[in-house]
């Protein structure tokens, strides 16, 4: 139940394309769920974060759609760059300070 | 305003040998996280720390590692008796009042081989 399941486990996108990668969780005592990025020999950097209480949160060409019904959220990177080739992380907590990590998304974005 | 640190960068021990990884959280930061990454996986939880307080130690393996904040310098994770599964990156990420509250930053983390 505290696992967050997350897909594709890589992705390759034309330059100016939208990837999504999407993640879908169990707990429904989860109700923060952020988006991190990291690029090799780096930390995870957090890119964006939702709450329930919105469907949609959008930053920079970063989105973030979150069903609160279906328990499924997902990332939308508008008119992708070959700078956003990482990989990509969701995560979701509640009612504690431990995030619960995805398996990650190899990201590619092709010139 | 420095990021988190961590340091060493990259470790390698023997099989049997002990583990010292040090964290230094952003300034202004009370909270201090461990978390552990195996290649071409997830980051998982370890443990969480205030100020001289182990708050969250669920995600620690029962035996050989420790964690401690102390009231002055780095949070220290400890690692006895490494054996080659521990082999992993470990980062460390700190928040100023709780990642419910504030976000979370990592430090580039710490690469251990086991030998």
């Amino acid at each position: 139940q505290q696992q967050v399941k997350q897909s594709p486990q890589s992705l390759i996108v034309q330059k100016g394309g939208i990837p999504i990668i999407n993640c879908a969780y169990e707990n429904t005592a989860f109700d923060y769920f952020p988006w991190y990025q990291q690029f090799p020999g780096k930390g995870p950097a957090l890119l964006i974060a939702i709450r329930p209480d919105v469907s949609e949160k959008k930053e920079g060409r970063f989105t973030i759609s979150f069903n609160k019904s279906a328990k499924q959220f997902s990332l939308h990177i508008m008119d992708s760059q070959p700078g956003d080739s990482a990989t990509y992380f969701c995560a979701a907590s509640g009612g504690n300070e431990k995030l619960t990590f995805g398996t990650g998304t190899r990201l590619t974005i092709i010139p | 305003n420095a990021g988190v640190m961590q340091n060493p960068r990259h470790l390698v021990r023997r099989r049997g040998q002990e583990a010292r990884l040090r964290c230094s959280p952003m300034k202004g930061h009370s909270h201090v996280y461990w978390y552990r990454q195996l290649p071409e996986e997830g980051l998982k939880f370890m443990v969480y720390l205030q100020k001289e307080n182990i708050i969250d130690e669920s995600g620690m393996p029962k035996e050989r590692f420790s964690a401690e904040f102390p009231k002055e310098g780095p949070s220290i994770l400890r690692i006895q008796q490494v054996v080659r599964g521990d082999s992993a990156a470990y980062f460390c990420a700190s928040s100023r009042a709780g990642i419910n509250n504030s976000p979370l930053h990592f430090g580039n983390g710490t690469r251990l081989t086991v030998t």
